[in-house]
């Protein structure tokens, strides 16, 4: 099956510094990778659907300048949180999507925790 | 607006049967998908269902009705590491996965 990976699997950072996450298709070519950010006991919330050459498309109410993704191949996106501060601490989910299974199935890292001190 | 429903907990025991419901109001729909989450972990996929009946796949099987806009997902001989959340998910006309916010399953002994 198709693999995702996420990196760093958790990262702590101070306040006002930024932190990068990379989420890579391992065996498949992903033209659209989302991100996701969940908080405890919560279900995931779409952050941004991100398509391979192009920006990005940010779900109502996240800060697209805050947020940077960056899709620069069809294996890799990057999210990178600016100036994080205390309340961006959260579970960070990437997904992505194998054009080669036909019901749109998305594959998903294992996830980036953030704590933001 | 877009809506899916399903209920926050359940408790189940060791070797019986539970079935969790999903209830959805979307703007189109491309299907329905049923995720595993262990806490701290992501979510891995269960089952997709994009046409009327049941699906079954092992010890979990998912049930979808478009007309009534519900599913159902169905395990059976629960086992101690079925313990997670559920997600329903239903991917509407423009291809993007709308949530449910997840039910949390107890199994206990």
């Amino acid at each position: 099956g198709a693999v995702v990976s996420q990196h760093p699997s958790w990262v702590i950072c101070k306040s006002g510094t930024s932190v990068k996450i990379e989420c890579r298709s391992l065996d498949f070519q992903a033209t659209t990778m989302f991100w996701y950010r969940q908080f405890p006991k919560q279900s995931l919330m779409l952050m941004a659907t991100s398509n391979e050459g192009s920006k990005a498309t940010y779900e109502q109410g996240v800060e697209k300048d805050k947020f940077l993704i960056n899709h620069a191949s069809l294996t890799l996106s990057t999210l990178t949180v600016t100036s994080a501060h205390p309340e961006d601490s959260s579970f960070y989910i990437c997904s992505a999507r194998d054009p080669a299974v036909s019901y749109n199935e998305q594959f998903f890292g294992p996830g980036t925790r953030l704590t933001v001190l | 607006g877009q809506n899916i429903d399903q209920p926050t907990e359940m408790t189940a025991t060791e070797g019986a049967i539970v079935q969790i419901n999903c209830t959805y109001q979307t703007s189109g729909f491309n299907g329905l998908f049923w995720y595993q989450q262990h806490a701290g972990e992501a979510p891995t996929f269960l089952s997709y269902n994009v046409l009327d009946g049941l699906e079954e796949k092992g010890r979990f099987s998912s049930f979808l009705s478009r007309s009534k806009g519900y599913s159902y997902l169905l395990l059976k001989e629960l086992q101690m590491k079925d313990s997670a959340s559920y997600l329903c998910a239903v991917m509407d006309s423009n291809y993007q996965l709308i949530w449910g916010a997840g039910t949390k399953l107890i199994i206990k002994p």
